[in-house]
């Protein structure tokens, strides 16, 4: 089956600086890699996703790349808030299931944002 | 918005008890997933399913079993609760379509067994 390696599990940086969170996985059969934030005591929320037939995809101060050959995606958050303080994490699937394909996550990064 | 409701976000149960996590989602999904969340661990898929009646084991099916006789409710079940499973679980729920769909997550159970 698919496993998903996520680091760090901390990363602690100033305010207004930039996060890089890296992943990969061992399926190459996998074609579907979303991100999730988790607040404390809160639900995980998507904030980002990226399909294998784009190497690269930005929403204002997130971005994710994707190198399939290497086998792995990084997050990237620029300008860093207090705000986005939480837990973050990556997950891979097959996706060719339409949407019924169970996700493989990584173990999570506790982001800290220091004023 | 996609709403997917857990009915109990704390509950505590004895070892040995049947104990049945209940999951709705209101955005008429044909897909729907469990998960156990530890500190440390991540997110573990238990089991899914991508129709009504029908269920697929995830990654750590042992000691759970899944029920699904309506679309928009999908139930976890404990059929002898032991302490290892004290967790965090989460619901979530996709729309079938094209490569890789969103999954929409609950507010979670937090469950222990005493």
């Amino acid at each position: 089956g698919e496993n998903v390696e996520q680091h760090p599990s901390t990363l602690s940086v100033q305010e207004g600086d930039s996060a890089v969170i890296k992943c990969t996985y061992s399926d190459s059969a996998s074609n579907y890699f979303p991100w999730y934030k988790q607040e404390l005591g809160k639900r995980p929320q998507l904030i980002i996703d990226i399909r294998s037939n784009v190497g690269e995809k930005k929403d204002q101060r997130i971005a994710v790349t994707l190198n399939k050959t290497a086998k792995h995606f990084s997050l990237h958050i620029t300008e860093t808030q207090p705000e986005d303080s939480a837990v973050y994490f990556c997950a891979a699937s097959q996706g060719t299931g339409g949407g019924a394909d169970g996700l493989t996550f990584g173990k999570g990064t506790h982001l800290i944002i220091q004023p | 918005d996609v709403k997917v409701t857990q009915s109990s976000r704390y509950l505590v149960k004895r070892t040995g008890e049947k104990v049945f996590l209940e999951c709705v989602q209101d955005m008429d999904h044909e897909n729907m997933f469990w998960y156990r969340q530890d500190p440390g661990l991540g997110l573990r898929l238990i089991y899914f399913s991508y129709d009504v009646k029908m269920k697929e084991k995830g990654d750590i099916p042992e000691g759970y079993s899944v029920s699904r006789e309506k679309k928009e409710r999908f139930s976890l079940i404990l059929e002898s609760a032991s302490t290892n499973q004290t967790s965090m679980y989460l619901c979530a729920s996709t729309r079938t379509g094209g490569l890789g769909q969103p999954q929409h997550f609950g507010d979670g159970t937090r469950l222990s067994i005493l």
